[in-house]
């Protein structure tokens, strides 16, 4: 089975600085993907990055970059340079081999994340 | 390339009444998910499609509840009878059958049974 846990409250974070949204996961899969979804207040699920399990570096993708400590079980989303339009709900999700017993993604709870002018 | 598109966006219907909700997903996906979120539960998986075969139905709520592949471009999941609690907003998402695997998810269709 696989878990995930978000268990921060709402985050509020002040225009143009750092933000690091927690996520811990638990598998018993030696292979699994890690994601970080959007949901902005329109509603859609906008996919933000990604990280394979057996990735030696943590994935970055522009703004975003994931803080991946497998040792720990921690996939850690690090927002730079925070926007006003990233104010949104944060989910961290996760995957198992598609084609293996574990190929749905099973999200956390989600975080809401504020941004202040 | 066009998303998942899901359709309808919006339906508000009677308690009783029998709800269809369709999805396609991007061409050349080999699954489809079908998801519920409430704020209570959050999203929850109900049931998902490895090349229009069912492979995980395990979070159906109900009989009440049933979900069809016929074809690699079209998904339905119906609801009958419809109850009160079953209003959510209902999301259809499809990956590709590779290592990544990411989800790329409709805009959802938001369910109100009143």
């Amino acid at each position: 089975a696989q878990k995930i846990t978000q268990t921060q409250p709402g985050m509020f974070v002040q225009e143009k600085e750092a933000v690091t949204l927690d996520c811990t996961y638990d598998t018993s899969d030696p292979s699994y993907g890690l994601f970080w979804y959007k949901q902005p207040s329109s509603g859609e699920m906008i996919f933000l990055i990604y990280q394979g399990s057996y990735d030696q570096q943590n994935a970055t993708e522009g703004r975003y970059s994931l803080n991946f400590q497998k040792a720990r079980k921690s996939a850690n989303l690090v927002i730079s340079a925070s926007q006003l339009g990233d104010s949104a709900m944060y989910f961290c999700a996760m995957r198992g081999s598609p084609g293996g017993a574990n190929s749905k993604l099973t999200f956390g709870k989600g975080i809401t994340l504020s941004v202040r002018p | 390339d066009a998303g998942v598109i899901q359709s309808p966006r919006h339906e508000v219907t009677e308690m009783g009444q029998e709800v269809t909700l369709r999805c396609k997903p991007i061409s050349g996906h080999d699954y489809l998910f079908w998801y519920r979120q409430t704020m209570m539960r959050g999203l929850e998986l109900l049931i998902y499609f490895n090349n229009n075969v069912p492979i995980d139905d395990s979070g159906m709520p109900e009989d009440r509840f049933s979900a069809k592949m016929p074809n690699a471009s079209f998904s339905t999941l119906k609801i009958q009878p419809s109850e009160p609690r079953d209003s959510a907003v209902y999301f259809c998402a499809s990956s590709r059958d590779r290592t990544r695997g990411e989800l790329f998810f409709g805009e959802g269709s938001r369910l109100t049974v009143l």
